[in-house]
């Protein structure tokens, strides 16, 4: 069954980078996913859709601190120099066999 | 540049239909495009519900299909959510959400609560 996995928490000072991982269910690796950001207490905004071979297309006004990249069923995105207004939950999302919203649990992204 | 708005009641009776509409502007419902339904229980991840093509045709969730009819209005420019025999557990802010794949825009979500 299409699944993702994230894991819970991720945490990095001001100014240095971070790494969230999104891990696609067995038999699923080829997928490419969406990353959003929701910052505290407003909705969902997109970030990039990522493909399996690493490349990947930012939504409009997203900063170039932001990217993806891809490792078998393993997708990041990486976050460098950090803000305080990086400080968020992210989400992966994917899709297929007439599910169109399939989910991680969300990463909570901390700036010490 | 396109922009979605969620109205509806915020507050609903347990047992009774949520219905809520989705505004779209800057982009039509009849070019192309799924229009979804996606919601965020207090405190909880994300869950998609379902999405509509303009042309009627739909796929539900698994979980809620045999409660949830999700709607396109051509002439208005919308979308709708109805969910049917509604408990506690259906508290959650709803977002409406375009996209074939990815969801590339949001709107900024309606908070509903399920209570007497």
């Amino acid at each position: 069954q299409l699944a993702l996995t994230q894991s819970p928490s991720a945490s990095a000072s001001l100014g240095a980078s971070v790494n969230v991982t999104c891990t696609l269910s067995s038999g699923h690796s080829t997928y490419a996913i969406a990353w959003h950001q929701q910052q505290p207490e407003k909705g969902p905004r997109f970030l990039m859709k990522l493909k399996s071979d690493g490349t990947y297309t930012k939504g409009g006004g997203i900063p170039d601190r932001f990217s993806g990249s891809s490792s078998g069923a393993e997708r990041y995105l990486t976050i460098s120099r950090l803000q305080s207004e990086d400080e968020a939950d992210y989400y992966c999302q994917t899709w297929g066999a007439g599910l169109q919203g399939v989910f991680g649990g969300g990463t909570k992204v901390t700036v010490l | 540049q396109v922009q979605l708005q969620e109205s509806g009641p915020g507050l609903v009776t347990p047992s009774e239909t949520l219905s809520l509409t989705c505004t779209i502007s800057g982009d039509s419902i009849s070019i192309t495009n799924w229009w979804s339904w996606v919601r965020q229980a207090p405190g909880k991840g994300l869950e998609w519900i379902g999405e509509v093509y303009h042309n009627g045709n739909t796929n539900y969730s698994p979980s809620l299909k045999s409660r949830v009819t999700i709607s396109a209005d051509t002439s208005r420019n919308q979308f709708s959510l109805r969910l049917t025999s509604v408990t506690a557990a259906d508290t959650a802010v709803y977002y409406c959400a375009r996209g074939d794949a990815e969801f590339d825009s949001w709107g900024p979500g309606t908070l509903v609560i399920v209570s007497s």
